[in-house]
């Protein structure tokens, strides 16, 4: 069974600049989360879907978003990039939504100039 | 709000020997529990968890996990280090005030030496 799958691995942007990441989640699994990761900071909580609706939002701008498609693939994306979004953004998928068995992808890291 | 607490931010331990990582939690009603390993350049994964019932949990890898409710502790533990183990280790609570996400520890890093 294949793993959960992000792309693009790595990308450099500069200030301003928007950018989109993408999730494909292990098949069958209906619930996927976004979490950003900083050495300062650590795993922050961005978002979950769970089929196509968002069920729980962190504490992060409007400048972040995210969608999820009917066949539980993801995206997120961050307008008006910021030095401080340079981060590792990880997506996690799960069956359900509360059993906080996560399968994580191996992450976006992204890197703002 | 739920919370948990990594007070060491590395652990050095020789191959071998018996290792320990830390992690205390405070929650309101039942603490659903969770480590999680992230190797370099990889994504987390999940080890073990609690959730209810005996206080020690088994996990992957030969890690197991002890629940402590009185010290609202659940450290990570292994009888015997690998210089395989060393990596970041995170421990997670449920935070079912917020529709159930995980909230994670800072993390501590772990370094096996031979």
């Amino acid at each position: 069974k294949a793993g959960v799958t992000q792309t693009p691995r790595y990308l450099i942007k500069t200030r301003g600049q928007q950018v989109t990441l993408s999730c494909s989640p292990i098949s069958g699994h209906r619930s996927v989360s976004w979490y950003q990761q900083t050495p300062g900071q650590g795993l922050q909580f961005l978002f979950e879907y769970f089929s196509e609706t968002q069920r729980n939002k962190g504490n992060f701008p409007g400048r972040f978003s995210g969608r999820q498609f009917s066949n539980s693939r993801s995206e997120m994306n961050v307008s008006t990039l910021e030095l401080g979004d340079s981060a590792l953004y990880l997506c996690a998928s799960s069956l359900t939504t509360d059993t906080g068995e996560l399968f994580f992808g191996e992450g976006s890291r992204l890197t703002v100039l | 709000a739920q919370s948990v607490a990594q007070p060491e931010d590395q652990v050095n331990v020789a191959e071998g020997n018996p290792l320990t990582v830390k992690c205390t939690y405070s929650v309101s009603g039942n603490p659903y529990l969770f480590w999680y390993v992230q190797y370099p350049n990889r994504g987390l994964q999940f080890l073990l968890k609690y959730i209810t019932g005996d206080n020690l949990v088994k996990g992957s890898y030969g890690f197991e996990a002890e629940f402590n409710k009185s010290q609202t502790s659940f450290h990570l533990k292994k009888p015997s280090a690998l210089v395989s183990d060393s990596a970041l280790y995170f421990c997670a609570v449920r935070d079912d005030n917020q529709g159930g996400k995980l909230i994670f520890g800072q993390g501590t890093e772990l370094s096996v030496k031979p």
